[in-house]
């Protein structure tokens, strides 16, 4: 199993440019969790979704960011236009049926800087 | 903000000795998990805790939850270099969401 993928590793924009993240959830697995991760705030969770449905967004800062999940194997996180204070680790987590007792797995994270 | 707590924020020790790290939450939760971040790295799953359990060990991690208190604390046995990393906490609540909330992190340093 690849465990969970995101692309890209690292991103440098400018401010006020559109940056789209990626992520594999681990197959089989039906929640979806986008993360972002930074020194001031820690780890805030911004949306997750329930078999490609979004079930909770409360945590989506503006409307500059959207999520989608078209199929059971793909997610995107856009921000448009991206802002400075954007930058932080954008972090992608699935887990399987049953969530509530089930453990998360983490991708490996975007490192996203805007200028 | 639904984020837990943590201290120490940061701990360092020497290779052998035990590290504790606690946890404090907010809400009723259905579970309680610890997770170690690697510098650089994304969240690995350690050890979950159900709210009618008190206490659970793996290996040399040792988990207590105190609902009343609403608190928790992750212990590692004879500590080892190789276990310097970040150390959070995770609660799912008891509200019919699957939204795991995590604490602050304990940044824990072992010297070797």
């Amino acid at each position: 199993d690849a465990g969970v993928i995101q692309s890209p590793r690292h991103e440098v924009t400018e401010m006020g440019q559109e940056v789209t993240l990626r992520c594999k959830p681990i197959s089989g697995h039906d929640y979806l969790f986008w993360y972002r991760q930074t020194m001031m705030r820690g780890l805030e969770l911004l949306i997750y979704f329930n078999n490609n449905v979004p079930i909770d967004d409360s945590g989506m800062p503006e409307d500059r960011f959207s999520a989608k999940m078209p199929n059971a194997s793909f997610s995107t996180l856009k921000i448009q236009p991206s802002e400075p204070r954007d930058s932080a680790v954008y972090f992608c987590a699935s887990s399987s049926q049953g969530a509530i007792n089930e453990k998360l797995f983490f991708g490996s994270g975007t490192q996203l800087s805007v200028l | 903000s639904q984020q837990g707590e943590e201290d120490p924020q940061a701990l360092s020790i020497q290779e052998g000795e035990n590290a504790t790290m606690n946890c404090s939450y907010k809400t009723s939760i259905n579970n309680l998990q610890w997770y170690r971040q690697n510098s650089g790295r994304g969240l690995v799953h350690l050890i979950l805790i159900r709210s009618n359990e008190r206490e659970k060990h793996s290996g040399r991690l040792r988990v207590t939850l105190d609902t009343s208190k609403k608190s928790s604390s992750l212990l590692i046995t004879a500590s080892r270099a190789a276990d310097t990393a970040s150390y959070f906490c995770a609660t799912v609540s008891t509200s019919g969401t699957y939204k795991y909330i995590f604490g602050t992190g304990t940044r824990l340093k072992v010297l070797a």
